[in-house]
């Protein structure tokens, strides 16, 4: 398998542009989610997909973030408009969700390097 | 709400030393519990995942790590460490709302050099 697949890998960008991120989940993984990694908050949760319904948004951090998975095998996370705050890497990460027996394993993508000028 | 520690921010140890990374969690039942191990500009690679039964549970690359529920510990131990083990450890709690969100907590993680 490919494992998870994110592009692109680095992403310079000048303030007030918009940004799209995108995300190919492992082949059969049904739960899907977002992270952001910086050095003075760590990683973070932004938001989580479950067969392909956003469930748990509460970590965006504003309303110029948002994430859309219009199918199992893609989802995106824009940021409209960028702001340099927004400098960090983000991470996708996929699971399956198998009812009671879930593993919930995440497995994750190489991430992609944002750096809002 | 869940949290975890990681209270060490950089350990360095020679090689073919042993080593312990030291995690901590908060949260009122038994969670998920992993490692992930992270490379220089890599993503995060699992290096192993406790969810109940046998408390010592063995990873890759010869990792282990054992939860103690009394102390609220998942530390990650190896007994020999090697060069390509220097990277960046987070450890993760794993826990479910009461709306049945799934949530994946990281501690800040454990820088790891390795002195040849």
């Amino acid at each position: 398998d490919a494992g998870v697949i994110q592009s692109p890998r680095h992403e310079v960008t000048e303030m007030g542009q918009e940004v799209t991120l995108r995300c190919k989940p492992i082949s059969g993984h049904n739960s899907l989610f977002w992270y952001r990694q910086t050095m003075m908050r760590g990683l973070e949760l932004l938001i989580y997909f479950n067969n392909n319904v956003p469930i748990d948004d509460s970590g965006m951090p504003e309303d110029r973030f948002s994430a859309k998975m219009p199918n199992a095998s893609f989802s995106t996370l824009k940021i409209q408009p960028s702001e340099p705050r927004d400098s960090a890497v983000y991470f996708c990460a996929s699971s399956l969700k198998a009812g009671g027996a879930s593993t919930d394993t995440q497995y994750f993508g190489p991430g992609t390097r944002l750096t809002v000028l | 709400a869940q949290s975890v520690t990681q209270p060490d921010i950089h350990i360095t140890v020679s090689e073919g030393a042993s080593l312990e990374l030291r995690c901590n969690y908060s949260y009122g039942a038994t969670p998920y519990l992993f490692w992930y191990v992270q490379s220089p500009g890599q993503g995060l690679q699992l290096l192993l995942k406790y969810f109940s039964g046998d408390t010592l549970v063995q990873g890759i690359k010869g990792f282990e790590a054992e939860f103690k529920r009394s102390q609220s510990s998942f530390n990650l131990r190896k007994p020999s460490v090697h060069w390509s083990d220097a990277a960046e450890y987070f450890c993760a709690v794993g826990t479910y709302s009461g709306a049945g969100s799934y949530q994946l907590t990281f501690g800040k993680g454990t820088k790891l050099s390795v002195i040849p």
